[in-house]
């Protein structure tokens, strides 16, 4: 069974600052991989995925995520924070064919002025 | 053209009523899912749907819960006998078989 961890509860950024968030997971073959944004009374929403292939993966709004095998780890990365990014940010890895997705507990984003 | 509709959106319920909650994805998508998010916790994975089918039932956390789905659409999540705990945001999500989950906004549960 898969699983995730997303070792940060919350992270606070100064807007304009670089940021990373953590995320490893537990699966014995090939994940598919995902990082979802809930802001703040919204829904949740994708941001980027990756299924195989090319193992730096490009999202919306500016994010990046990097998949690294050999670390079981799917960071998310965004070069210049701006204030509307503050939301959670959830991790999440299916099984192959990508089905029974699991999410990890999030990490809440703060930005400051 | 809409995106995956939950109702209620907001329930309140007395401890050891029924409740159920329905969830209508979006047309054609087969896949359809539940997760149950508590306050500043993540998404607890409850259930998932293939058509009508479900695989993996391992997440509904007792014989309280349980979940069906018709004709390869609608799915109803019943809670029997409520208890305060079962209070949360249920989210359902669907998917066209991408991997990519599309959510609702999902249904407020208060146990009273």
């Amino acid at each position: 069974a898969q699983s995730v961890t997303q070792p940060d509860i919350h992270i606070t950024v100064s807007e304009g600052a670089s940021l990373e968030l953590r995320c490893n997971y537990s699966y014995g073959a090939t994940p598919y991989l995902f990082w979802y944004v809930q802001s703040p009374g919204q829904g949740l929403q994708l941001l980027l995925k990756y299924f195989s292939g090319d193992t730096l993966v490009q999202g919306i709004k500016g994010f990046e995520a990097e998949f690294k095998r050999s670390q079981s780890s799917f960071n998310l990365r965004k070069p210049s924070v701006h204030w509307s990014d503050a939301a959670e940010y959830f991790c999440a890895v299916a099984n192959t064919g990508g089905f029974k997705t699991i999410f990890g507990a999030g990490t809440r984003l703060f930005v400051k002025a | 053209g809409a995106g995956v509709s939950q109702s209620p959106s907001n329930k309140v319920t007395e401890k050891g009523k029924d409740v159920e909650l329905r969830c209508d994805p979006i047309s054609g998508h087969t896949a359809l899912y539940w997760y149950r998010q508590s306050l500043g916790q993540g998404l607890e994975f409850l259930i998932y749907f293939q058509g009508n089918s479900a695989p993996d039932k391992s997440g509904l956390p007792s014989d309280r819960f349980s979940a069906e789905r018709t004709g390869g659409s609608v799915s109803t999540l019943t809670i029997q006998r409520t208890q305060q705990e079962d209070s949360a945001v249920y989210l359902c999500a669907s998917s066209p078989d991408t991997g990519e989950l599309f959510f609702g906004e999902g249904s407020r549960l208060t146990v009273l």
